[in-house]
């Protein structure tokens, strides 16, 4: 079945440090890949997407890249706030599968 | 629009009790569904319903019930709460079953089964 794989947390970086959170999945067909974010007492909340191979998903700054070839999509940002802290998801959703396959999310702290 | 609105927060049960959560979307969005977060698990679907009147079970259905008689409710009963069902339920909906589509969350629920 499909499955997610990501960053094993926690991550602590300093104010403005470079951010990267990877995530790598394994999936028949041709997936949609999520990065969903969860700040602290909320729901989850889409940060960004890719729906096919080579698309560059982007927002707030971070951007991931939805690479086939190495069946990854990792969260990257050039530098990191504190109102970055929260925990990060990589989710994936085959076309007809109705459901989001789930990382086991990173918690991230930015310190400032 | 309220979005994805969830009731109650909070909730305390003792085993053996029943109760159900509530979950609203004002959005008109045809898929709904409902999750549980557990720590180190991520998200495991429970539940999920891409219509009024459908429903379907996910990864985790046990112990859940689900029912959908309008597009904007779905509300998820426990029928008799055991321990193992202590986690934090979301609800999602979003406009259609496809899989590009963003889902939208609510705030959750805090479940503990004592």
């Amino acid at each position: 079945g499909d499955s997610v794989t990501q960053m094993e947390g926690p991550v602590t970086l300093s104010e403005e440090a470079f951010l990267t959170i990877n995530c790598t999945y394994t999936a028949t067909g041709y997936p949609s890949l999520f990065w969903y974010v969860q700040y602290p007492g909320e729901g989850l909340q889409l940060l960004l997407k890719a729906t096919k191979a080579d698309d560059k998903g982007s927002n707030k700054g971070f951007e991931a890249t939805y690479r086939k070839e190495t069946t990854s999509f990792h969260l990257e940002k050039g530098s990191v706030q504190v109102s970055d802290s929260a925990v990060y998801f990589c989710a994936l959703s085959n076309f007809g599968n109705e459901k989001l396959t789930f990382g086991t999310g990173t918690r991230l702290t930015i310190i400032p | 629009n309220a979005g994805v609105t969830q009731t109650p927060k909070f909730q305390v049960l003792k085993t053996g009790q029943s109760m159900t959560l509530q979950c609203a979307q004002d959005m008109n969005h045809e898929y709904m569904s409902w999750y549980r977060q557990d720590p180190g698990m991520g998200l495991r679907l429970i539940h999920y319903s891409v219509g009024a009147g459908i429903t379907d079970q996910g990864e985790v259905p046990n112990g859940y019930n689900v029912s959908r008689s309008t597009t904007e409710d779905f509300p998820l009963r426990l029928l008799s709460a055991a321990p193992s069902q202590t986690s934090v339920y979301f609800c999602a909906s979003s406009p259609t079953s496809g899989g590009t589509d963003t889902q939208y969350f609510g705030p959750g629920t805090r479940l503990t089964v004592l």
